[in-house]
């Protein structure tokens, strides 16, 4: 079983400055772990995404996440926040290998970028 | 590459009426595609899985037989709402797992809004 926490439904940056969105999980098997960002009255699009190999990941518009598995972690981050990147995040993770396809969702973190 | 489409975005009905959402892989082949619903200002709850060919899967608490999904096809995956309620209304979500590749990676569609009177 896959679970995922979101540390702060609600995360407000200045333009140019560090975005960090906090993503801690459960897995009692190997996890593969996403990030994706949903706009208003949209899909998700997926960001990025850890598998295997290199713990840090790039995503797509200057994102990037880390995977730790001492401490069950994948933080999103960004190093200057751009006024476009004002979206909801969710992080999600499923297990590695397998049949069993299904991701596991945060309750989603809403970025806002101010001025 | 990876575009999931979906059709209606909106749909308005009245209640007691049935609604057939389409979920289209449109560039890639997909064996299994999710359906989601998602209330506002929350996450994603996994309704079902779909699996071309067979039966789908239906998380616990879902309605088999108020939401029937079928996966007729590698590219297409349709949701009905039976007997729609003013409680169905929700924003649906599908996604396909590319068959090529690893396919640990699920792309989206944009959404289906659905309001029932």
């Amino acid at each position: 079983a896959q679970s995922v926490t979101q540390l702060g439904s609600h995360v407000s940056v200045s333009e140019g400055a560090l975005v960090l969105l906090r993503c801690n999980y459960s897995s009692s098997v190997p996890p593969y772990l996403f990030w994706y960002v949903q706009y208003p009255n949209q899909g998700l699009q997926l960001l990025l995404k850890y598998t295997t190999g290199a713990t840090l990941v790039k995503g797509i518009n200057g994102f990037e996440a880390e995977f730790k598995k001492s401490e069950t972690s994948f933080h999103l981050t960004k190093p200057s926040a751009h006024m476009s990147d004002a979206a909801e995040y969710f992080c999600a993770v499923r297990g590695s290998g397998g049949s069993n396809y299904k991701l596991t969702f945060g309750k989603g973190t809403l970025l806002t970028v101010n001025p | 590459g990876a575009v999931v489409s979906q059709h209606p975005s909106r749909v308005i009905c009245k209640s007691g009426t049935s609604v057939k959402i389409e979920c289209r892989s449109l560039d890639f082949q997909a064996t299994t595609m999710f359906w989601y619903r998602q209330f506002p200002k929350q996450s994603l709850m996994l309704m079902a899985t779909s699996n071309e060919g067979s039966k789908a899967t239906y998380e616990q608490g879902v309605e088999k037989d108020k939401f029937l999904i079928n996966h007729a096809s590698l590219t297409l995956s349709t949701l009905t709402v039976t007997s729609a309620h003013p409680e169905d209304s929700s924003f649906y979500i599908c996604s396909a797992r590319n068959l090529a590749g690893a396919g640990e990676t699920q792309y989206f569609g944009p959404g289906t809004r659905l309001l029932v009177l």
